[in-house]
């Protein structure tokens, strides 16, 4: 079936360090993709989508780039900063008859 | 505009208790949905709708757990009897049409604990 992952559980980096988080998907058709955003005490918010038409999206000096190749849905930033910490969810869009399906999420923890 | 709003923010029971939680998505947003998320984990799709109508809920524990939305607008979820491994939150959230590239916007959700 449809399934969506994130191999990282858990990233902790530095103010202005680099960050990329992996995901891969499996379907046989090309959904839309999300990355989703959830701060403690909230529902998951969108950070950003990206649907087949256009590969990339960017929001909030965040940046994912679909690449139906290898399959994979990758989200970086430049440059994060403690605000960043937060879990970050790869989102497999729906089909018709299939519902969104979140990966595992990717917990991000920035220290000054 | 409102956003998903979810009722009670938490909840303490004991094994066996029952509990409902109540949902009122964005107006106007036709699919609403009820996840289950365990602590430390993704949210995990329970139940869907469409207007009024089940869509998906072959993830619904359906001995303990029902979900109705009997007008297309507001919902309840609730668990009969419940156990410790129901602790979770579960989050509600909403979206029009449900298509592939619409975004879901979720409520706060409930924390439940079971003791």
């Amino acid at each position: 079936g449809d399934s969506v992952t994130q191999m990282q559980g858990q990233v902790t980096l530095s103010e202005d360090d680099f960050l990329f988080i992996n995901c891969t998907y499996s379907t046989t058709w090309y959904p839309t993709l999300f990355w989703y955003v959830q701060y403690p005490g909230e529902g998951p918010q969108l950070l950003l989508k990206v649907t087949t038409a256009n590969n990339k999206g960017i929001s909030r000096g965040f940046e994912a780039t679909y690449d139906k190749g290898t399959t994979s849905f990758h989200l970086q930033k430049a440059s994060v900063q403690e605000s960043d910490s937060a879990v970050y969810y790869c989102v497999l869009g729906a089909n018709s008859g299939t519902y969104q399906r979140f990966g595992t999420g990717t917990k991000l923890q920035v220290v000054p | 505009e409102a956003g998903v709003t979810q009722s009670p923010r938490y909840a303490v029971l004991q094994e066996g208790q029952a509990v409902s939680f109540w949902c009122d998505p964005i107006s106007g947003h036709d699919t609403l949905y009820w996840y289950q998320q365990p602590r430390d984990q993704g949210p995990q799709l329970l139940v869907y709708f469409r207007d009024e109508a089940v869509i998906d809920n072959s993830q619904l524990p359906s001995d303990r757990f029902s979900a109705v939305r009997p007008k297309g607008t507001n919902s309840t979820l609730k668990i009969q009897s419940a156990k410790q491994g129901d602790t979770a939150t579960y989050l509600c959230a909403s979206s029009f049409l449900g298509q592939s590239n619409t975004e879901v916007f979720f409520g706060k959700g409930t924390r439940l604990t079971v003791v």
